[in-house]
């Protein structure tokens, strides 16, 4: 039973486009969301993070949306670059009850030249 | 300041053996929590140690087993290992008073 998902294994954006990469969630329990990225042969990174009582919140060329009655968040990378061609992971927590942090599949972010 | 170390980075194991993976966490940080990640998965949460004791359990056997020390590093000890085991074996740090884990590169585990 996958609580989060993210239904697209791969995407390509042209450099300096807007990567826009989405995710969705089945528990309403969870109240905090993450975006992790990883390299080949590294460990997941942390990237940006929203808490469940906002909608937004941005980080330099990061931004995170979140729709809590469509159970959906985003990250939108803009301008992108080619350093940012890597796997993404969205995460959500129930942190009020646990610190236990669950991972979607990931997808895969190819920045084109 | 070094992050969360883990060894080794790479082990081949033949099925029906145990396995040992351990992690240092990063500097300041006192809970440790284990993923699995298999090719093309996301990481699937195993277990997490705080205060030695292993604080919340993921859907994983019990031939999956860890251990944390005084300092804060853990082992995972995986039993009678099956080819379905073969995978990244990531470990991640973190602290009450920052909410988010820092990971290790993983170690890659082949049963052969």
């Amino acid at each position: 039973d996958q609580q989060v998902k993210q239904n697209s294994p791969s995407l390509s954006v042209q450099e300096g486009r807007i990567s826009i990469l989405n995710c969705d969630y089945t528990n309403s329990m969870f109240d905090y969301f993450l975006w992790y990225k990883k390299y080949p042969a590294e460990g997941p990174t942390f990237l940006i993070s929203i808490s469940s009582i906002k909608d937004k919140n941005e980080d330099g060329r990061f931004t995170v949306f979140l729709n809590k009655s469509a159970k959906h968040l985003s990250l939108h990378i803009v301008p992108s670059q080619p350093g940012d061609s890597a796997v993404y992971f969205c995460a959500a927590s129930e942190m009020n009850r646990d610190d236990k942090i669950i991972f979607g599949k990931g997808t895969r972010l190819h920045i084109l030249p | 300041d070094a992050g969360v170390t883990q060894s080794p980075t790479h082990l081949i194991k033949t099925r029906g053996q145990q396995v040992t993976l351990r992690c240092s966490p990063k500097s300041g940080h006192d809970t440790v929590s284990w993923y699995q990640q298999a090719l093309g998965q996301g990481p699937q949460f195993i277990f997490q140690y705080y205060e030695e004791e292993e604080r919340q359990r993921g859907n994983f056997p019990d031939r999956f087993s860890g251990h944390q020390f005084p300092n804060y590093s853990s082992e995972l000890n995986v039993n009678a290992l099956l080819l379905g085991d073969s995978a990244l074996y990531l470990c991640a740090s973190s602290s009450n008073e920052y909410y988010g884990y820092t990971f290790g590169s993983g170690t890659r585990l082949t049963v052969v």
